[in-house]
């Protein structure tokens, strides 16, 4: 398998629930993203792992929290979200943060009920 | 203030045209990376092509080219001979210097028709 995967690829979730969306990418890539895609706004940088370490938190709630086990894997772990949290959930690698084309998965639409 | 700017929401274009989107940008940084992506209606952000800010070339990559106006600030991307499949949303983006963050534009949703 080639590119950056996510799954799922559709998430239907209540306000108390927990759920976690995972990405993968088989690019050979150092560098890794979470961004969210809401309706009529600009794709919003979520977090920024280098190397498997946090290099960016944009101000993202506490609600959201990133984890990446090593280079190829993020995951975004979610718990009491609320509805405004609907969005298409999009993940991205890169050869390195400052200076790589950035390739993106196919995203992840949740609805929060 | 915006740093990139797509004003047309929605354009159309006859298959086999070329059309062009716009895209302008702001930045003091001289050191600049400007992108270019495909999203269709499954989701996915495709990448289609890169300009530098110190690339003295316009980017092209098979039916699309980057027409790469610096002094106007303008990075417009046009698709040449419009295929069916290009029906999509086109989002510009710029990296600042050494940073690791894309700003996205709003986009804009190209349809072509037959």
């Amino acid at each position: 398998e080639t590119g950056v995967t996510q799954t799922p690829r559709h998430l239907v979730m209540g306000m108390t629930n927990k759920k976690s969306l995972k990405c993968e990418q088989h690019l050979g890539h150092n560098a890794m993203y979470w961004y969210k895609q809401s309706a009529k706004k600009p794709l919003e940088l979520m977090f920024v792992y280098s190397l498997e370490e946090r290099v960016e938190n944009n101000s993202v709630p506490s609600r959201f929290s990133p984890e990446c086990p090593n280079s190829s894997h993020l995951f975004l772990h979610l718990h009491t979200l609320q509805p405004e949290d609907s969005a298409l959930y999009l993940c991205a690698s890169s050869q390195d943060p400052y200076s790589g084309t950035q390739y993106f998965g196919p995203g992840t639409r949740l609805l929060v009920l | 203030a915006q740093k990139i700017t797509q004003t047309q929401p929605g354009m159309f274009v006859q298959e086999k045209e070329a059309v062009t989107l716009d895209c302008t940008y702001d930045t003091s940084d001289p050191s600049y990376g400007l992108f270019w992506y495909k999203q269709p209606s499954s989701g996915e952000m495709i990448f289609l092509i890169y300009q530098g800010s110190y690339d003295q070339q316009n980017a092209t990559e098979g039916r699309y080219s980057l027409n790469f106006q610096k002094a106007r600030k303008s990075a417009n991307l046009v698709i040449s001979a419009s295929q069916l499949g290009d029906s999509a949303m086109y989002f510009c983006a710029m990296r600042e210097g050494n940073t690791d963050k894309l700003i996205f534009g709003t986009g804009t949703r190209l349809q072509v028709f037959p």
